[in-house]
């Protein structure tokens, strides 16, 4: 049973598409998070929801929107993409300060 | 100066030897330090957990924290070849959900 699934595994799409990628996390953790991973391997946090309330929001593009239906789920719209928005984006859960649960990563290819 | 300083590597060693992964920050209130591997194309796996000073062991591997010096550390003895990834530390303060990673160290052991 994956903890952490994300899915699709691989997005490839055109500039100016919007698509969402959707993650569920079946550990019963409260808290989960959305990250980007750039070309150079480093991860920078973008949201986090506890309990479907939304306690992180970085300084991200407003074109990115997160929606946590329950707190299994936490799913990530991004609006008019852009070749920057080229990344591998993760999502995480945790229950408390002990760690994360990583998903295996959502590589999107914005052409 | 970035909150967290990894040296990206590579670090090339060979099997059997014991390997250091050092990571350095500023930020005095980080208090839960972790350290994860990461494969190729996968997501970050915890493998290490040390909640303020001090050290912890599990199995091969020995993770210490010198609050003092802002300073940790990741040891791993007897190096396999399987050892060979990407290994991230990430560290957070009391009271927030955020963990803020390192850039990531790519270790090689070579047969």
């Amino acid at each position: 049973d994956t903890a952490v699934s994300q899915t699709p595994k691989y997005l490839v799409t055109q500039m100016g598409n919007d698509k969402s990628i959707k993650c569920e996390q079946n550990l019963g953790h409260d808290t989960m998070y959305w990250y980007k991973q750039d070309s150079k391997k480093f991860l920078k946090i973008m949201f986090s929801y506890n309990n479907k309330e939304l306690i992180i929001n970085e300084t991200v593009p407003n074109r990115f929107s997160p929606k946590s239906p329950d707190k299994a789920h936490l799913n990530l719209h991004i609006n008019s993409l852009e070749l920057g928005d080229s990344a591998v984006y993760f999502c995480a859960s945790s229950q408390g300060p002990a760690g994360y649960t990583f998903g295996s990563g959502t590589r999107l290819t914005v052409v | 100066q970035k909150e967290v300083e990894q040296d990206p590597g590579p670090l090339s060693v060979p099997e059997g030897a014991i390997v250091s992964l050092n990571c350095t920050y500023s930020n005095s209130a980080f208090q839960y330090f972790m350290w994860y591997r990461q494969y190729s194309r996968k997501g970050p796996e915890l493998l290490m957990y040390t909640y303020s000073s001090g050290n912890k062991e599990d199995g091969r591997f020995t993770a210490q924290v010198d609050k003092s010096s802002k300073y940790i550390s990741l040891f791993i003895r007897d190096s396999q070849p399987s050892d060979s990834a990407t290994y991230l530390c990430a560290m957070s303060a009391t009271g927030t959900y955020k963990y803020i990673f390192g850039t990531g160290t790519r270790l090689k052991v070579l047969a």
